[in-house]
């Protein structure tokens, strides 16, 4: 069974769009993460929200948290080609976390 | 700051054999360890946690077994691989208390033929 469930699963855009990735689950979850990961190597954390409604911003990317804590969004403005790779979120239970299915972006130069 | 070591990084089995992946952790004590396995451009499936020595905890069955023989040491095998086995395996920390996140290791690739 998968608990979260990631739109679009691939997306190619241009260089300067914008563009934005969707998280979503019938559950709640007590925190949500949002990974970035290149081929062949591990995730790496970009962001935690644990606070439904919570918005955060890190340079030209914006993560919200759903006021419910079910779902997540992640918009990116102005899109590089440095920003390609497989996007992941993944909602915390406690100690437990699972991963959604994953957007693989591509940045076009 | 905490460091996650895998190895060995890519792997090439035949069906039926062993495996034994190792995951060490420096930096930080009595952390919550965690085994994933990806497909090629997909997400995550956490296939085991621990809490602590001796403590783990499967979240899928399969032919896969976990153990955690030190603090800092997780440890992913099985006595008899299958086709299916093959994938990125990834092992991973938790941030620390209350800050619901995980760091990864590099992972090992791991192909069965």
């Amino acid at each position: 069974t998968q608990l979260l469930e990631q739109s679009p699963q691939f997306l190619s855009i241009q260089e300067g769009e914008n563009l934005t990735v969707y998280c979503n689950s019938s559950s709640v979850f007590s925190s949500l993460q949002w990974y970035r990961q290149e081929p062949g190597e591990g995730p790496v954390l970009l962001v935690t929200v644990v606070t439904g409604g919570e918005v955060k911003k890190l340079k030209r990317l914006t993560f919200q948290f759903g006021d419910a804590r079910k779902d997540s969004s992640l918009h990116i403005t102005a899109a590089q080609p440095g920003d390609t790779g497989l996007y992941l979120c993944a909602g915390g239970f406690g100690n437990q976390f699972y991963f959604g299915t994953g957007t693989s972006l591509t940045v076009i130069p | 700051s905490q460091t996650i070591h895998q190895w060995p990084a890519t792997l090439v089995q035949p069906v039926g054999s062993p495996l034994s992946l190792e995951c060490t952790v420096e930096g930080t004590s009595n952390p919550n360890l965690y085994w994933y396995r990806q497909a090629a451009g997909r997400g995550l499936q956490l296939l085991f946690y621990s809490v602590g020595i001796g403590q783990i905890s499967s979240e899928v069955p399969q032919n896969l077994s976990a153990s955690r023989p030190q603090d800092r040491q997780f440890i992913l095998s099985s006595k008899k691989l299958l086709l299916s086995d093959s994938g990125f395996y990834l092992c991973a920390l938790e941030g620390g208390v209350g800050q619901e996140t995980q760091y990864f290791g590099p992972g090992t690739r791991l192909l069965v033929l």
